[in-house]
């Protein structure tokens, strides 16, 4: 069955690190890749998308990267803050027989002062 | 420009007992989705419309009702409900398929008891 796996440990690091968040993927083949950052009790809120034929896109303080062949993206977060500290979720859609998106579990970060 | 706008926000129900989660939007969508985030669970899609009167079975749809009458809403009921059915529901928009960022909204906690 399709599985998309993020690590279930939060992810703890220091004020102006870079954050690298993990999204692995099975059994799809995914036209395009979403990132969503979730705060508690809110909706998650998109931040990008990454297409099948795109290895890397940037925006702002974030980049994610997309490997087809190893079925797998990176998230970064460059000059981490406080204030980005929060759940990211990736998602994967676009697979054949469907326009479906389906997410992972997400990630939690916490960046200390 | 509000987005989406899910009601309620919050709802007890007793076991056996029926109700209507209500997804308004203001972006001209044609695209709504309903998800369930169940806690270390990924969001999963219950139903969805591509486009005003239309509606689809997503992954988890038993137990569940959709209707898309007018293009802004996209109701969800539950007939009977079940203390499986506790969950924080999402409803979410898209422009066509999901090579857009889905839009979402705040999101509504069930408890059924």
């Amino acid at each position: 069955s399709q599985k998309i796996e993020q690590n279930s440990e939060a992810l703890n690091i220091q004020e102006g690190k870079t954050a690298t968040l993990t999204c692995n993927y099975t059994n799809y083949s995914p036209a395009y890749l979403q990132w969503y950052r979730q705060d508690p009790g809110r909706g998650p809120v998109f931040l990008l998308l990454i297409r099948e034929n795109e290895k890397e896109k940037r925006k702002e303080r974030l980049k994610v990267t997309f490997d087809t062949t190893l079925k797998q993206s990176l998230f970064h977060i460059t000059a981490s803050q406080p204030a980005d500290s929060a759940t990211y979720l990736c998602a994967l859609g676009g697979d054949t027989g469907g326009f479906k998106t389906i997410f992972g579990a997400g990630t939690r970060l916490f960046v200390k002062a | 420009n509000a987005g989406v706008t899910q009601t309620p926000k919050f709802r007890v129900l007793k076991t056996g007992q029926s109700m209507t989660l209500l997804c308004a939007q203001d972006m001209n969508h044609e695209y709504m989705y309903w998800y369930r985030q169940d806690p270390g669970m990924g969001l999963r899609l219950i139903h969805y419309s591509v486009g005003e009167g239309t509606t689809a079975k997503g992954e988890v749809p038993d137990g569940y009702n959709v209707s898309r009458l007018k293009k802004q809403n996209f109701l969800l009921g539950l007939e009977s409900a079940a203390p499986s059915q506790t969950s924080v529901y999402f409803c979410a928009s898209s422009p066509s398929t999901g090579n857009y960022g889905y839009t979402f909204g705040s999101g509504t906690r069930l408890t059924v008891v």
